[in-house]
């Protein structure tokens, strides 16, 4: 499987004010995806992110408020844009494996005051 | 669309004790699922897959899952816990399609007692 890290692995950041999320991975995938877990909850999908095109976005995620970047086939960010408190979350990326299953990095612990 | 059904939020158990974390999926196609783990402050990992073949999984640490058709469901167990197994666990399913995408259950947290 593949080695997927983030950065950074925590933050603290201030209501109206955007955090961007990296996610690199130790070699080639075709897809992305983006999560987000709300303190005590199950992992909701945000958008899909393939290279060389637009990410897609899930019921309820706008690329406004969640922009995506995929410059190439080991690189995604994540901003998280005019944030407020309710936007507190970890937020995990995940990349494809070869039978449906998808393997995670260790997430971005976002606290918003 | 595909959906799973996670029946428990939480197990405490007390160590060496066998347990179950529940698992149902309601699908009228080919199934896939999965169970992840999530231990306190970390990301997933993948615990066990089925994706064809034998109806029982098995992983590294002594979990083991069983697909169940005429029961749709796909329950995680261990025969002997240990405190170190204490987290959160996620079943999974893929929704099809193109894009791979993971429908998450709720997670059921297991504490695992001296």
């Amino acid at each position: 499987s593949a080695v997927i890290s983030q950065k950074p692995s925590r933050d603290i950041c201030q209501r109206g004010t955007s955090l961007t999320i990296q996610c690199q991975v130790d070699s080639q995938v075709t897809m992305m995806f983006w999560y987000r877990q709300q303190p005590g909850q199950s992992l909701t999908l945000i958008a899909t992110a393939n290279q060389g095109s637009e990410a897609t976005y899930e019921s309820g995620f706008v690329i406004d408020k969640f922009p995506i970047s995929r410059p190439n086939l080991t690189f995604s960010t994540l901003t998280v844009s005019n944030m407020s408190p309710e936007d507190s979350s970890i937020y995990l990326c995940s990349v494809a494996g070869t039978g449906y299953e998808q393997y995670f990095g260790p997430g971005t612990r976002l606290t918003v005051t | 669309a595909q959906s799973v059904t996670q029946l428990d939020s939480q197990v405490p158990v007390f160590e060496e004790a066998p347990v179950e974390l529940r698992c149902n999926y309601s699908s009228s196609v080919s199934v896939y699922l999965f169970w992840y783990v999530q231990y306190p402050n970390q990301g997933l990992q993948l615990l066990l897959k089925y994706l064809s073949g034998s109806t029982l999984v098995e992983s590294i640490n002594g979990f083991e899952a069983e697909f169940n058709k005429s029961q749709t469901s796909f329950h995680l167990r261990k025969p002997s816990v240990h405190i170190s197994d204490t987290a959160e666990y996620f079943c999974a399913d893929p929704s099809g399609g193109s894009n791979y995408k993971l429908t998450f259950g709720k997670g059921t947290l297991l504490t695992v007692n001296p």
